[in-house]
């Protein structure tokens, strides 16, 4: 079975400061691999995803992660942070091979003080 | 505007009382799922569908039921809702199932059973 561990619950940071909210994952094979975002009040929103090819990904709003494939890990990072960044994050694995589900992480609260 | 839509927004009911969550996306998608999130569990899969009249359980299903009958629509239906199923609820949809597609995700049902 295809599992996320988001070891943090909560990551605090100032602004400005960097940014990373880890994530490690377990999946036959090779592994398709999302982060989303959840606002307050809101639905999750996509941010950036894990194909193939580069292992750094680009995503929406200045956000990034690097897909490790000897580590299972799929980070996700930001060089600056911004109180508006305040949000519950989500990592979530998809196998590749045939139909499989996605599967999500707990969440991390990501909090960035001023 | 590219959207998935949810009925209602937040319901109070009580057990016993058959209620039915609607849900709607206008992006011609194939796959359509439900989800319920619960604090420290993330998101949990219910029930999804890859095209329709195809519908498959989830990881949670039990006290559900779902139809698709129509592409756009995917209702979530709770004959007999109990306690235990106060949550919040999402929709999602994507182009196709056990693909490299992102879903999106509607804005949530806030449900609570007394």
């Amino acid at each position: 079975a295809q599992s996320v561990a988001q070891p943090e619950d909560q990551v605090n940071v100032a602004e400005g400061n960097p940014l990373t909210v880890k994530c490690t994952y377990s999946v036959s094979g090779n592994p398709y691999l999302f982060w989303y975002v959840q606002y307050p009040n809101r639905g999750l929103q996509f941010l950036l995803k894990y194909i193939t090819g580069d292992n750094l990904v680009k995503g929406s709003y200045g956000f990034e992660a690097e897909f490790n494939k000897s580590q299972t890990s799929f980070h996700l990072k930001k060089p600056s942070a911004l109180v508006s960044d305040s949000a519950l994050y989500f990592c979530a694995v998809r196998a590749r091979s045939g139909y499989s589900t996605l599967t999500f992480g707990k969440g991390t609260m990501l909090l960035v003080s001023p | 505007e590219a959207q998935v839509t949810q009925n209602p927004r937040y319901l109070i009911t009580v057990t016993g009382k058959k209620l039915t969550v609607t849900c709607s996306q206008n992006m011609n998608h194939e796959y359509m799922s439900w989800y319920r999130q619960d604090p420290g569990l993330g998101l949990r899969q219910i029930y999804y569908s890859m095209n329709v009249e195809v519908t498959d359980k989830g990881d949670v299903p039990e006290g559900y039921k779902v139809s698709r009958k129509e592409k756009r629509n995917f209702p979530l239906i709770l004959e007999s809702p109990s306690p235990n199923q106060t949550s919040l609820y999402f929709c999602a949809s994507s182009f196709t199932s056990g693909s490299s597609y992102e879903q999106y995700f509607g804005p949530g049902t806030r449900l609570t059973v007394t």
